[in-house]
This record gives structure tokens, sequence and C-alpha cells, in this order.
């Protein structure tokens, strides 16, 4: 069966500080991976999507990047933080055929400060 | 830029109650309709993926129903109980280039025992 793993559950990091969030999926080859970001008292925005290996779309302008270094992994950054990124930052993966039903990460509590 | 909108935000009802919340979504290039169930420290699960139009999904006490033409879904909850307060996501997915979701914000269920 498939498991989706985020790391870390929760996190504190200064304003300006580098961020970086890591997602690995298990038991599936050539997922499509996502980012989302849910701010407080907002609903779930899609961040950053990847078809493959090194292939990065990003749907919002921001101070965050994603990559993707290996099929299963997928990773957001940022080298500096600011107040706005704070927020709930969930992973998901989906079948690279179908009906694009997602599968959901633990997520990552970000608190920027 | 797509509008998936949900109603009520937020639901309080008595254990025993049925209860519905609407999503609303763009009726052209429709290609799936998704429902999530996100519980409190944990991640989105998915509930219902459908496609057609009249489409109706039941899941236990959970049902929803879906229009394509006039664009909404509606999902059913019956004899609601505690272990049911969640919020409940809907997605939108296109048939227009990626097939990426699109979420509305979500209506909070809260049952009361």
């Amino acid at each position: 069966s498939q498991t989706i793993h985020q790391w870390p559950a929760t996190l504190v990091q200064p304003v300006g500080s580098p961020l970086s969030l890591e997602c690995t999926v298990e038991g599936t080859s050539n997922p499509n991976l996502y980012w989302y970001r849910q701010a407080a008292g907002r609903g779930l925005q899609l961040l950053f999507y990847s078809v493959g290996i090194g292939q990065i779309s990003s749907e919002v302008p921001q101070n965050l990047s994603a990559s993707r270094p290996q099929d299963r992994q997928f990773i957001l950054s940022s080298k500096k933080l600011l107040l706005s990124d704070s927020g709930f930052y969930l992973c998901a993966w989906s079948a690279l055929t179908g009906l694009n039903e997602q599968f959901f990460g633990p997520g990552t509590r970000l608190t920027v400060l | 830029i797509l509008n998936v909108e949900q109603s009520p935000q937020s639901l309080h009802v008595q254990e025993g109650d049925s209860t519905n919340f609407t999503c609303s979504f763009p009726s052209s290039n429709f290609y799936a309709l998704h429902w999530y169930r996100w519980e409190t420290a944990k991640s989105p699960e998915a509930l219902f993926v459908m496609t057609l139009n009249g489409d109706e999904k039941k899941k236990g006490r959970i049902s929803a129903t879906l229009n394509t033409k006039e664009g909404y879904s509606y999902l059913y909850i019956k004899g609601s109980q505690p272990e049911d307060s969640a919020t409940y996501l809907c997605a939108f997915s296109g048939n227009t280039g990626f097939q990426k979701l699109v979420f509305g914000t979500g209506t909070r269920l809260l049952v009361s025992p």
C-alpha cells in the first residue's frame, strides 16, 4: 500500500530564516506530487505540482520554491521566510493516470515569528 | 480564475440530526468533483469522486449528488454522530490542461452529543 510522509510535523522559525520541508511517498512509482498551504481562515491553496523528476510548476508567485530530486521526493524551500508564510503545509500525491484522486500527508504546521 | 464555493461555512448540529452542504463549481470544462473529509490533526481523507451528471455516491451514512449542468454538488449526512465532526472539502477538476484540483474553503461541521 502507498504511504506519504512529511516532516517535520511542526516548525517555529524566525522571519528571514530558511525553510526546508520534505515529503516522500512509498509504494508507488511516477506519482504526481503537490504542495498545498492552508493559511489561517482560508482554504487549501495549491502552491506547486510536479509530474516528474525535476519538473515543477508554480501556481502562485511567492518566496517559496519546490524541487523534486527523486521520483518520490518533493521538497518545499525558502531562502528567507516571511510572516505571511505561516500556515499548514500539506503534501499530496496522485497516480499518473485516472481521476486525480489525491492522497495527503500528515502536514507541517509552520509558524513564522 | 476558477471559483469553488462551499456553504455554509460552518454548521453546528445535534447528534441524530441530518444535514447537508453545498459545493458550487464552474459548469464548463468539467472533469470531476471530489469530496474530502478533514478531521482536526489528521490528513484530508477522500470520500467520493464523481464524474457524471446525476451521479450519486454513498458511503455509510454519507452520500453525495452531482449536477454538472448547473454546477453544484450536495453532501448529505444522515443521523449525524459526534465522530462526523470535521471540515468537509469539495474540489473541482477541469478537463483542460493538467487536471489539478481547485478546493473550496470547506464546511466545518460540529456535531454535539
